[in-house]
């Protein structure tokens, strides 16, 4: 029954190195949210994809990337991860930008950098 | 403006307790309030939402009390378990954004 399925659970990279996180969504929603989180924390937004139209938060490093190669999948790439880029990801979707009561986030990722 | 306050960071409650969990935000153009549990290595879940066009929402044991003019709302959970020990977030939206409060690591001693 999982909808939003991000993987994997946990990723462990080098720094600089570049990796990508994966998210799923079996909701058919229009739009796919990707939020950092750290360590206690509450979850900032990074970016979403609104179909295939990108949106970028204004303080969102060069360094986070996004690809949306069809509706149900996203992915967030990280170029090359420093020491303070080590945090959950969580993936969310939306059936349209304010479709808050089926806001739906993932399990997350959780990203170590060493 | 873009902020929403919360507190206590945490807090302690007996069973069968009362916790209350408050938020302020500035930004008048939010017009949905929810509040989101997160469990240790899991993503927020919906617990329970209300708009300002309403002063009080109950679901199950959770209560949402909304004062508009204030720009203040607040998280009940009425007969606490110690399986509600997790990590609550009030949040505001607009548009396309949800804006997160800073979290509230609520625990419920047997």
């Amino acid at each position: 029954d999982a909808m939003v399925i991000q993987n994997p659970r946990y990723q462990v990279t080098q720094f600089g190195k570049p990796v990508t996180l994966s998210c799923s969504q079996t909701l058919n929603h229009n739009v796919m949210y990707w939020y950092q989180q750290k360590s206690s924390q509450a979850p900032k937004l990074l970016f979403h994809y609104y179909d295939k139209d990108f949106n970028n938060e204004a303080d969102t490093p060069d360094n986070f990337q996004s690809r949306r190669p069809n509706t149900s999948f996203c992915f967030l790439d990280i170029r090359s991860p420093g020491l303070g880029d080590a945090a959950m990801y969580l993936c969310a979707t939306s059936r349209d930008p304010g479709g808050w009561d089926g806001y739906t986030f993932g399990s997350g990722t959780r990203l170590t950098v060493v | 403006q873009q902020q929403v306050k919360q507190s206590p960071q945490s807090l302690i409650v007996q069973k069968g307790g009362i916790p209350i969990i408050n938020c302020a935000y500035e930004n008048t153009a939010f017009d949905y309030f929810p509040w989101y549990q997160q469990f240790p290595g899991k993503g927020p879940a919906l617990l329970i939402a209300i708009r300002p066009d309403v002063s009080e929402k109950k679901e199950g044991r959770f209560t949402i009390s909304f004062n508009k003019s204030a720009k203040q709302f607040s998280l009940h959970i009425m007969d606490s378990q110690p399986g509600d020990s997790a990590t609550y977030f009030c949040a505001a939206a607009s548009s396309y954004k949800l804006i997160f409060g800073s979290g509230t690591r609520l625990l419920v001693r047997p």
